[in-house]
């Protein structure tokens, strides 16, 4: 069995703070990992994905996820917060890809404030 | 530009009516699902679609029912045997490259409000 566990549904940071939201995942194979983000009323757009390889991952608008095994987990990170990055984000796994179904996380908002 | 249009953007239904949400992708995806999205849940899957002709049930299949007549169509209706039915409806699709995957492409998402 798959499942996500993001830690905090609300976070708050200012403008130009790092940025932090926590993802753990439990997976008995090796899982691959995806971020995503979504916007009002939107729905969701991929920000990076873990597959195999190098697992420090860039995705888009400056966002970084770094995949480690040993403490099962894979949070995503952002040196300095731009108002703009203001949305939901949603953690989630997928076992060896293909077909597979994904399991999403509960989301995390994340607030910025000037 | 390729992507997933979902329509209406919002629909209201009345108690005891059906209602069908449009989900049409010009990617040429293989595979196609329907999530639900509520608010401190997530998203939970309702069905999917590998192949033309063919679909599974999600999560939480009870009271909506799909079809997949042709690969760029997968409509969703939620019937009357669905209880609680107001929620945002997120359409997602998936190309198949081997076994690699590259994460879904959403549609802009059906908010659906009982009245």
């Amino acid at each position: 069995a798959q499942s996500v566990t993001q830690l905090g549904s609300h976070v708050s940071v200012s403008e130009g703070a790092l940025v932090l939201l926590r993802c753990n995942y439990s997976s008995s194979v090796p899982p691959y990992l995806f971020w995503y983000v979504q916007y009002p009323n939107q729905g969701l757009q991929l920000l990076l994905k873990y597959t195999t390889g190098a697992t420090l991952v860039k995705g888009i608008n400056g966002f970084e996820a770094e995949f480690k095994k040993s403490e099962t987990s894979f949070h995503l990170t952002k040196p300095s917060a731009h108002m703009s990055d203001a949305a939901e984000y949603f953690c989630a796994v997928n076992l060896s890809g293909g077909y597979q179904k994904v399991t999403f996380g509960i989301g995390t908002k994340l607030q910025v404030i000037p | 530009d390729g992507g997933i249009t979902q329509s209406p953007k919002y629909l209201f239904r009345k108690e005891g009516q059906n209602v069908t949400l449009s989900c049409e992708q010009n990617l040429n995806h293989d595979a196609m699902y329907w999530y639900r999205q509520d608010p401190g849940q997530g998203l939970r899957l309702i069905y999917y679609s590998q192949i033309v002709n063919d679909f599974q049930k999600g999560d939480i299949a009870e009271g909506y029912s799909v079809s997949r007549e042709k690969k760029e169509s997968f409509p969703l209706t939620v019937t009357s045997a669905q209880k609680n039915p107001t929620a945002f409806y997120l359409c997602a699709s998936i190309a198949r490259t081997g076994t690699v995957n590259y994460g879904y492409t959403f549609g802009s998402g059906t908010r659906l409000t009982v009245v």
